[in-house]
């Protein structure tokens, strides 16, 4: 099993960004045969897909928060990172990073992180 | 967008009952379908991948199967550990997207 680690501030001020990183443990983040994934979950609700990113580099988002997100990865560091911009309380939700096989369709997520909540409040 | 309705949203049961917990997709995603558990403040954890392969790790108990576009999770003997929320997730087709989830209880 891959071990995942996200990190990053658990209170983001509304309007502002909320920035997390995902760090993996050995050599697996350079796999051309996995890409790399970030879901969040609402308390007390279901989960949701926010975007997704490829061994190429090459980037998939959920429409809904596309003109928000981005997702990097950095090989150097084993990172993958998330930025939402402009954030409300409705993006209030523990966010998980996850590795994701079946690359030849949109992935689905092997292993994951423990998930980390991020408070969207003043 | 595919949209995966689970059904039951919750259900009872005792230990060492079977459970049945199905997710009926809006088109046809082959067999691409996984099927996770999770437990209150944990990650999700992949139980089924391919709509009926069992996971690595997985106990025997748990098992997927489909028809069409109807994925059936079977729990052939529920343990005190399988009290959880089970979800269902395609990833036939952008975006990937989860049933609602069914919360099996302690009857």
């Amino acid at each position: 099993h891959l071990q995942l680690q996200e990190s990053g501030p658990g209170l983001v001020k509304p309007s502002e960004t909320l920035s997390l990183t995902c760090t993996v443990s050995g050599d697996s983040f350079r796999r051309s045969d996995f890409s790399w994934g970030w879901f969040r979950q609402p308390p007390g609700k279901g989960l949701e897909w926010i975007g997704n990113i490829f061994h190429s580099g090459f980037t998939y988002y959920n429409v809904s928060l596309s003109a928000r997100v981005t997702i990097s990865g950095d090989p150097s560091r084993t990172q993958l990172s998330l930025e939402l911009r402009s954030v409300s309380a409705a993006d209030t939700a523990v966010y998980y990073c996850a590795s994701l096989d079946y690359s030849e369709t949109t992935g689905l997520p092997l292993d994951w992180g423990q998930g980390t909540l991020v408070t969207v409040s003043s | 967008d595919i949209q995966m309705t689970q059904s039951p949203s919750s259900l009872s049961a005792s230990v060492g009952d079977r459970v049945t917990i199905t997710c009926r997709a809006s088109q046809d995603i082959r067999n691409d379908l996984g099927w996770y558990q999770q437990k209150p403040g944990k990650a999700p954890r992949r139980l089924i991948h391919a709509a009926s392969s069992l996971q690595s790790g997985v106990p025997s108990r748990f098992s997927g199967s489909y028809s069409g576009t109807e994925f059936t999770l079977t729990i052939s003997s529920l343990q005190p550990e399988d009290f959880a929320t089970y979800y269902c997730l395609q990833h036939s087709d952008y975006p990937p997207t989860f049933g609602q989830g069914t919360k099996v209880e302690i009857k």
